[in-house]
């Protein structure tokens, strides 16, 4: 089935302690894309990649780090997690960068204490 | 930045109603798209119009996209309790074919 995982689903963990969420796709997609979605502001743009080793920032990467070392895998690590990152976050992934349908995650939703 | 601006905000109708949500964007675009969520979950795409069309057709569902008034509309026709959802528009600038830029969504009732 082709879909799009994400792990943990639920977090909760306190300031200051690492943390990664895990994403990965079994479409072979070339573009992959992390967002925080927030009562009243939607889904926000964290990070995407174009293609393994390409990584560019969102709207609000502040805080946030990716990488992408293999096509299917896209890991977002949230170095020194702050309470502000309190959110649901969803990893999507689609064939091209522009003007594709984007496949989405069930998310992860996270707090920090 | 916001891109994408849906209004209304929240809509709630009879089931076998219309239910038209807008978009509203701030720059030149190459597509458009519209996604839905039911609560909590993983958006959902529904439809996809490029910046050369004018009109597109998915079931029940009818979108516009006026270029020179920046908008688009999304009509869902006889709606269905199974049609309450939030639905969210979604661009990508001309300028960065790369960024994908949500709305706030659109909080869809439809009452049985």
């Amino acid at each position: 089935e082709a879909q799009v995982t994400q792990n943990p689903r639920y977090l909760i963990t306190v300031t200051g302690k690492k943390l990664t969420v895990t994403c990965s796709q079994n479409m072979n997609h070339e573009y992959m894309s992390w967002y925080r979605q927030d009562p009243g502001l939607g889904l926000r743009q964290i990070y995407y990649s174009m293609n393994v080793e390409v990584t560019d920032k969102g709207d609000v990467p502040e805080g946030y780090k990716v990488s992408r070392k293999e096509k299917r895998n896209f890991p977002l690590i949230l170095e020194s997690p702050s309470p502000n990152q309190t959110s649901l976050y969803f990893c999507a992934s689609s064939w091209m960068t522009s003007g594709s349908e984007q496949f989405f995650g069930p998310g992860t939703r996270l707090t920090v204490l | 930045s916001q891109q994408g601006e849906e209004d209304p905000q929240a809509l709630s109708i009879q089931e076998g109603e219309n239910a038209t949500m807008n978009c509203s964007y701030k720059t030149s675009i190459n597509n458009l798209q519209w996604y839905r969520q039911n609560s909590g979950r993983g958006l959902v795409h529904l439809i996809l119009i490029r910046s050369n069309e004018r009109e597109k057709h998915s079931g029940r569902l009818r979108v516009t996209l006026d270029t020179s008034k920046k908008s688009s509309s999304l009509l869902i026709t006889a709606s269905r309790a199974a049609d309450t959802a939030s639905y969210f528009c979604a661009t990508d600038e001309k300028t960065s074919y790369d960024k994908v830029i949500f709305g706030p969504g659109t909080s869809l009732s439809v009452i049985p």
